[in-house]
């Protein structure tokens, strides 16, 4: 059973850098099944989808986001990671981790989530 | 503003069937899946639906999908308590090479 965690600073300042972890347990992100991506809520908002990387480094990003986005992936600690700079309150937000199948293109394991606040 | 668009509220008494629907372009529903996700309050999403009308492992079959040209609808039948939660559809879209989302519905048991 895949299992996804993500974890890193739960506050973070504006104009800093946010920078999560996601840890996959009982399976590999150097699997080429599969997509790792990371999608955040505000607040009483819906989802928007972050970007992507696959296994060989490769990544997609949401261009809204890309000017300010980096995710990377190290398979030695089958983790990836996401890094959001010059954030604002606007980046206020549940950050998730989830597992995307190439060419099935839906999210079928996710993780629990972790709190980002934008805040002096 | 969500590419994909859903009502934002549904409701129904318990025992009933609700439908929810899901508008989107011919970049993303018109030439691609659609997925439907359960959030329970405080809890990650959970995959529903997924290809328009297939049902993970353990997703009761009152929870169904389907899907014409740029729009789809998720139906619940005997509805239950339990089924309270926001509901939201995605597809791939080809412009974006990722994934988008509807608003999400907030669905209340009355």
């Amino acid at each position: 059973q895949v299992q996804l965690q993500e974890s890193g600073p739960g506050l973070v300042k504006p104009s800093e850098t946010l920078s999560l972890t996601c840890t996959v347990s009982g399976g590999s992100v150097s699997s080429g099944s599969y997509y790792w991506s990371w999608i955040r809520q505000p607040p009483g908002k819906g989802l928007e989808w972050i970007g992507y990387i696959y296994y060989s480094g490769s990544t997609n990003y949401n261009p809204s986001l890309k000017s300010r986005v980096t995710i990377s992936v190290d398979t030695s600690k089958n983790q990836f990671s996401l890094k959001l700079s010059s954030v604002t309150a606007a980046d206020t937000a549940v950050y998730y981790c989830a597992r995307v199948g190439v060419g099935i293109y839906y999210m079928d394991v996710w993780g629990k989530g972790t709190t980002v606040t934008v805040s002096s | 503003q969500s590419v994909l668009t859903q009502p934002p509220s549904a409701s129904g008494t318990p025992g009933q069937r609700v439908t929810i629907s899901c508008s989107g372009s011919s970049s993303n529903i018109g030439s691609n899946t659609v997925n439907w996700y359960q959030q329970l309050p405080g809890t990650a999403p959970k995959l529903l639906i997924y290809s328009n009308n297939q049902r993970p492992s353990g997703v009761p079959d009152r929870f169904s999908g389907s899907k014409s040209g740029t729009s789809a609808s998720l139906a619940i039948s005997g509805l239950q308590s339990e089924d309270e939660a926001h509901y939201y559809c995605a597809a791939w879209d080809d412009s974006l090479n990722g994934p988008v989302f509807g608003g999400g519905t907030k669905l209340t048991v009355l």
